[in-house]
């Protein structure tokens, strides 16, 4: 049973353009998300994360917005650059949940390509 | 320099043959996991581990055991691989608290024939 979902397996935007990737979730006990970056051939690297007690946090071009009562989160990429181009993972774990904490739940990914 | 070194990069293999793909972190993480990456799947969690000689099942265990013997190090073993995992591996580690970010591996790409 898939907890976090990423319902579009990809994105086309145009350079300088903004992104939007959206992330749901299905399990109430999750209070931190975090989104990562992949490039091919590569490892997912951390992006940017947020706690369940905020509703927005930003870091340079890309801001993660989250709506506790729709289990919803969003990441905003602004501009996009072509650098940008690669699959983008939602996670969401609990900051106390016995045997599983630690655990991240991953979504399925969404491929983003920012054209010049 | 923090990470997590896993090997081999790329291995291909036969059916039944028993391997390990070895996962190593220098950050002194509590928690570590395996993860495996397919087309339209995503992650998906093998195996972790809370803590040395503290292993549990993730969401698809079936055909892999692992180990934690040492806080670093968290062997990933196919003791008779099959086609079907044929796939992209990932190791990760973080914390081990609910708000911490999991650094991950470069990833092993396992081919079995």
């Amino acid at each position: 049973d898939q907890q976090v979902k990423q319902n579009s397996p990809s994105l086309s935007v145009q350079e300088g353009r903004i992104s939007i990737l959206n992330c749901d979730y299905t399990n109430s006990m999750f209070d931190y998300f975090l989104w990562y970056k992949k490039y091919p051939a590569e490892g997912p690297t951390f992006l940017i994360s947020i706690s369940s007690i905020k509703d927005k946090n930003e870091d340079g071009r890309f801001t993660v917005f989250l709506n506790k009562s729709a289990k919803h989160l969003s990441l905003h990429i602004v501009p996009s650059q072509p650098g940008d181009s690669a699959v983008y993972f939602c996670a969401a774990s609990a900051y106390d949940r016995g045997s599983t904490l630690g655990r991240l739940y991953f979504g399925r990914g969404t491929q983003l390509t920012v054209w010049p | 320099e923090a990470q997590v070194t896993q090997n081999p990069r790329y291995l291909i293999t036969v059916t039944g043959k028993k391997l390990t793909v070895t996962c190593s972190q220098n950050m002194n993480h509590e928690y570590m996991s395996w993860y495996r990456q397919d087309p339209g799947l995503g992650l998906r969690q093998i195996y972790y581990s809370m803590n040395v000689e503290v292993t549990d099942k993730g969401d698809v265990p079936e055909g892999y055991k692992v180990s934690r013997k040492e806080k670093r190090n968290f062997p990933l073993i196919l003791e008779s691989p099959s086609p079907n995992q044929t796939s992209l591996y990932f190791c990760a580690s973080n914390l081990g608290t609910g708000a911490s970010e999991a650094f991950f591996g470069q990833g092993t790409r396992l081919t079995v024939v």
